[in-house]
C-alpha cells in the first residue's frame, strides 16, 4: 500500500510562517487533506482539495501541492496552532483505501 | 451542525470481539453522498483508517484489518457500527467515527470525540 511521510517535528516563532510537508506517490493522483490534533482532542479538518478551508478555519492556513509533495502552510502562526498535523490521501494502490501520514508536531515558540 | 458520538465498552478481553456504535445527528446517513468511517489511533501514535460504509451497505476496509473487521449501518437509527474480532493488545486504541466525502476531493470533515478501547484481561 501507499505510504505518506512527514517530518516528525518543526518549530516556528510566534507570528512567523511554517510549512509542513507530506510526501508520497499517491499525492501524484490525489490531493491531500490536512488535520490538526491537539492533545486529548479529536482531529479537525483544516485543509482539503486544492486549497480549501472548512468553515471556521482561519485563513492563515493554506495548502499546496506539487508532484508527490503536499504542503500545509501556517502564515503568522499563533500559540493556539501548536498541535500535531496529519496529512491524508486516498491510497492509489487500492480502491477506496486511505492512508495517513505519521504526523508533524508543530511547536510555536 | 453534524455531530458524531461513539459508544461502547471501554474494556475488551483478548480474543473477544470489540463492538462500537456511532450515532449521527444533524445529518442523514440514508441521504447518501458521504461514507461513514472508522479511524483509530494507538496511544501516542498516528491515525489509521479502518474502513467505511455507504448507506447502501457497501463497505471498504483497510487491507491490513479486513479479515477481522465488519462495519454495518442502521439508517433508521442513524447509527453505524464497528466490530473487530479476535482482538489483542495491539487493538488498544482510541477509536473515532468520522464522515468521509463521497467523491473528490477526499477528506474526513466531521469526527466524533473518540472512545478509548483497552484490550486486557
Amino acid at each position: 500500500s501507499s505510504e505518506l511521510t512527514q517530518d516528525p517535528a518543526v518549530s516556528v516563532a510566534l507570528g512567523q510562517t511554517v510549512r509542513i510537508t507530506c510526501q508520497g506517490d499517491s499525492l501524484r493522483s490525489y490531493y491531500a487533506s490536512w488535520y490538526q490534533q491537539k492533545p486529548g482532542q479529536a482531529p479537525i479538518l483544516v485543509i482539503y482539495g486544492k486549497n480549501n478551508r472548512p468553515s471556521g478555519i482561519p485563513d492563515r492556513f493554506s495548502g499546496s501541492s506539487s508532484g508527490n509533495t503536499a504542503s500545509l502552510t501556517i502564515t503568522g502562526a499563533q500559540a493556539e496552532d501548536e498541535a500535531d498535523y496529519y496529512c491524508n490521501s486516498r491510497d492509489d494502490t487500492g480502491y477506496h483505501h486511505y492512508v495517513f501520514g505519521p504526523g508533524t508536531k508543530v511547536t510555536v515558540l | 451542525q453534524v455531530q458524531l458520538q461513539e459508544s461502547g465498552p471501554g474494556l475488551v478481553e483478548p480474543s473477544q470481539t470489540l463492538s462500537l456504535t456511532c450515532t449521527v445527528s444533524g445529518a442523514s446517513i440514508s441521504r447518501g453522498g458521504y461514507y461513514w468511517s472508522w479511524i483509530r489511533q494507538h496511544p501516542g501514535k498516528g491515525l489509521e483508517w479502518i474502513g467505511y460504509i455507504y448507506y447502501s451497505g457497501s463497505t471498504y476496509y483497510n487491507p491490513s484489518l479486513k479479515s477481522r473487521v465488519t462495519i454495518s449501518v442502521d439508517t433508521s437509527e442513524k447509527q453505524f457500527s464497528l466490530k473487530v474480532s479476535s482482538v489483542t493488545a495491539a487493538d488498544t486504541a482510541v477509536y473515532y467515527c468520522a464522515r468521509a466525502s463521497g467523491g473528490s476531493p477526499y477528506y474526513f470533515d466531521y469526527w466524533g470525540q473518540g472512545t478509548l478501547v483497552t484490550v486486557a484481561s
